[in-house]
């Protein structure tokens, strides 16, 4: 079994649609993320999700929508793509917030395209 | 954000061991000292972490300076399946994991 899920794995999409990327976590952790990667492959932190509840919004757009219906899931919603939301896009999980011992768990990714 | 300083990229030769080195000179107390690797086109990937004391695992070793201040994740003999960007990260209690550039390791046959 996967522990962290995500899709689609591939994306791609016009200019201005809107778009969601689906994360499940089958690991039984209470902290959730996303974060991105762009063409430069840095790795930045987006949200951080702690038993359904938004800790962490590290200055993203507001076109960004994340919703954690429950708390092995958390879901990406994009609105009115931009050609500068091309990336990939990763969902992770852990088992609490604050123990610094705690490792994160990544999923495969989701590779999004706007043109 | 904790930092941590690492080389852009190593390179080894198959088979040989790998000594990869990071530097985190304001660390603290309970800040643990993480190495994830990233394979190309997937999700990083955990590898190692501690407090204080060397670990090993299956993957590979964590030797920890006495003053913390510096750590180096020890692949004992690299593959090709080994090349990957390996981050090194403190963990703060409370705070993100936060990713820098990490090292891009090469393994040549």
């Amino acid at each position: 079994d996967t522990a962290v899920s995500q899709t689609p794995k591939y994306l791609v999409t016009q200019m201005g649609n809107d778009k969601s990327i689906k994360c499940e976590q089958n690991l039984g952790h209470d902290t959730m993320y996303w974060y991105k990667q762009d063409s430069k492959k840095f790795l930045k932190i987006m949200f951080s999700y702690n038993n359904k509840e938004l800790i962490i919004n590290e200055t993203v757009p507001n076109r960004f929508s994340p919703k954690s219906p429950d708390k092995a899931h958390l879901n990406l919603h994009i609105n009115s793509l931009e050609l500068g939301d091309s990336a990939v896009y990763f969902c992770a999980s852990s088992l609490t917030w604050t123990a610094s011992g705690n490792t994160i768990y990544f999923g495969e990714g989701s590779w999004l395209t706007v043109v | 954000d904790a930092k941590t300083t690492q080389p852009n990229s190593m390179e080894s030769n198959e088979e040989e061991p790998v000594h990869l080195p990071c530097n985190h000179s304001t660390i603290s107390g309970t800040d643990y000292i993480h190495w994830y690797r990233q394979l190309p086109s997937q999700g990083p990937e955990y590898v190692i972490h501690g407090l204080t004391s060397n670990v090993n695992n299956r993957m590979a070793s964590l030797a920890i300076a006495e003053d913390r201040k510096s750590s180096t994740l020890i692949l004992h003999r690299a593959t090709l399946r080994d090349a990957a960007v390996y981050y090194c990260i403190l963990r703060l209690y409370g705070q993100n994991f936060v990713f820098g550039p990490g090292t891009r390791l090469s393994v040549l046959p």
